[in-house]
């Protein structure tokens, strides 16, 4: 089993459409993050969670809305999206100790087509 | 100038090869250095690990960090065609608050 597991895995919706993408990390971390892959872009940042609380929004549109229940489990709700924010949508974890480094694991992703 | 540089590629090459990728940065607050791979359609992994400047080998890998000239390299000897893939380099800061991926560098390995 892997440490960040995503689900699900491919997902096409509409733009009239809400779903939302859920994370799962099994390593014990206390942080957890939503990133965005577009092609032949960097990894976009989108939300962070340290215990449980949001610390990052890196004005991401609204349409988008995190949720964190526990610090194990991330979920990304979408409604209203559009055909641009067709992407691969990557959840991570990490284990924040300021001093120590932020070395994050990646899930295997989300692959969002929006039509 | 942006944050990280990383040139896209692609990168071609035949198998057994060495490979030389590379990423430059402008901010002097990185301590950590990343390398992660990522093959089609799949999740970023973690390849490499280092902090501050210096060399840190693992098997047929070697990361290299110049904190004096802002750049970091990975390395990989005798390349096969499972290295095919697409490799970012990360960077943070002490902190832990600032991580900066590059845009990845995509690698063919050709047997």
């Amino acid at each position: 089993e892997t440490g960040v597991t995503q689900t699900p895995r491919h997902l096409v919706m509409g733009m009239t459409n809400k779903k939302s993408l859920k994370c799962e990390q099994h390593l014990g971390h206390n942080a957890m993050y939503w990133y965005k892959q577009s092609a032949k872009k960097p990894l976009e940042l989108m939300f962070v969670y340290s215990l449980e609380e949001r610390v990052e929004n890196n004005s991401v549109p609204s349409r988008f809305s995190p949720e964190c229940p526990n610090s194990s489990h991330l979920f990304l709700h979408l409604h209203t999206l559009q055909p641009e924010d067709s992407a691969l949508y990557l959840c991570a974890s990490s284990q924040v100790e300021p001093g120590a480094g932020n070395t994050i694991y990646f899930g295997e992703g989300s692959w969002l087509t929006v039509v | 100038q942006k944050e990280v540089e990383q040139d896209p590629g692609p990168l071609s090459v035949p198998e057994g090869a060495i490979v030389s990728l590379n990423c430059t940065y402008s901010n002097s607050a990185f301590q950590y250095f990343m390398w992660y791979r990522q093959y089609s359609r799949k999740g970023p992994e973690l390849l490499m690990y280092t902090y501050s400047s210096g060399n840190k080998e693992d098997g047929r890998f070697t990361a290299q960090v110049d904190k004096s000239s802002k750049y970091i390299s990975l390395f990989i000897r005798d390349s096969q065609p499972s290295d095919s893939a697409t490799y970012l380099c990360a960077m943070i800061n002490q902190a832990g608050t600032a991580l900066i991926f590059g845009k990845g560098t995509t690698l063919s390995v050709s047997s």
